[in-house]
C-alpha cells in the first residue's frame, strides 16, 4: 500500500522549455503533498508544501513564479519548472502524506536535465 | 527550533556483519522519528517510523531502531548486511512546531563488501 507514481521519470529538454512533473497517490488521499529537490550527494531539499484545494507553501528561496504547484485533487499535485534554464537541472523528487505526522511516501523521482 | 543530525556520512560493512547508522535528533516537542532508504535514482522508501508508542521499532529488511530519548538517539540497526542494503539513508524528525515541520538528515552511505 501506500504507492506514489511520480512522472515523468527523466526529462531532458531544451533551455527555456516549461517541464511539468506530476506526481500521484495510487491508493490512498493525500491531504498533502510535497516537492523536494536533490542535488547529487546531498539530502533532500524541501521546495513546498501543497495541500488539495489550496495554495501551495514554498520554502525560503524557492521562487513561486518558477515553480508553479497545483494540487488539484488528493490523488494529484504537478510541479512546473517554468522557462527552465541549466541551473534547473536537478533530481526532483514528490511525497505525499495521509496527514501530519504521517509518514511520506515518495515517488521515484524525475531526474530533469536542462541543456 | 528542531534538527537532526547522523553522525556519519558513510559506513563500511562486510556482508554478515552488523549495521549500525547512527542519527541524533534536537526537538522542543514531541518529534516522531523516520527511517528511509534511497537507492541510486529512486524516491526514498520508508524502514521503520516512531511515533511515541514502543521504543524499540521493527521495520523493513530486518532493520530496527531504538529511540533513546535520554540520549536523543534514533539509531538504526540491523544484525547481518547484506549487499542489497548498500544504499544512502536519511533520518527524518517531524514534530508540530506549530505546523508540522519536516527536518532531514544530511544521509549515510551504507556500503557492503562481499
Amino acid at each position: 500500500g501506500a504507492v506514489v507514481s511520480q512522472h515523468p521519470s527523466r526529462v531532458i529538454c531544451k533551455s527555456g522549455t516549461s517541464v511539468k512533473i506530476e506526481c500521484r497517490s495510487l491508493d490512498f488521499q493525500a491531504t498533502t503533498m510535497f516537492w523536494y529537490r536533490q542535488f547529487p550527494k546531498q539530502s533532500l531539499m524541501l521546495m513546498a508544501t501543497s495541500n488539495e484545494g489550496s495554495k501551495a507553501t514554498y520554502e525560503q528561496g524557492v521562487e513561486k513564479d518558477k515553480f508553479l504547484i497545483n494540487h488539484a485533487s488528493l490523488t494529484l499535485s504537478t510541479l512546473t519548472v517554468t522557462s527552465a534554464h541549466p541551473e534547473d537541472s536537478s533530481f526532483y523528487i514528490c511525497s505525499a502524506s495521509q496527514g501530519s505526522n504521517q509518514p511520506q511516501h515518495f515517488g521515484d523521482g524525475t531526474r530533469l536535465s536542462i541543456l | 527550533a528542531q534538527s537532526v543530525t547522523q553522525l556519519d556520512s558513510h559506513v563500511s560493512v562486510s556482508e554478515g556483519t552488523p549495521v549500525l547508522l547512527r542519527c541524533n535528533y534536537s526537538s522542543s516537542y514531541s518529534p516522531s522519528l523516520f527511517w528511509y532508504v534511497q537507492h541510486p535514482n529512486k524516491g526514498l522508501q520508508l524502514l521503520l517510523k516512531y511515533t511515541s508508542a514502543a521504543t524499540l521499532v521493527k521495520g523493513i529488511n530486518g532493520f530496527e531502531a531504538e529511540f533513546k530519548k535520554s540520549e536523543t538517539s534514533f539509531h538504526l540497526t540491523k544484525p547481518s548486511a547484506h549487499m542489497s542494503d548498500a544504499a544512502e539513508y536519511f533520518c527524518v524528525v517531524s514534530a508540530d512546531t506549530g505546523g508540522f515541520k519536516t527536518i532531514f538528515g544530511a544521509g549515510t552511505r551504507l556500503f557492503v563488501k562481499a
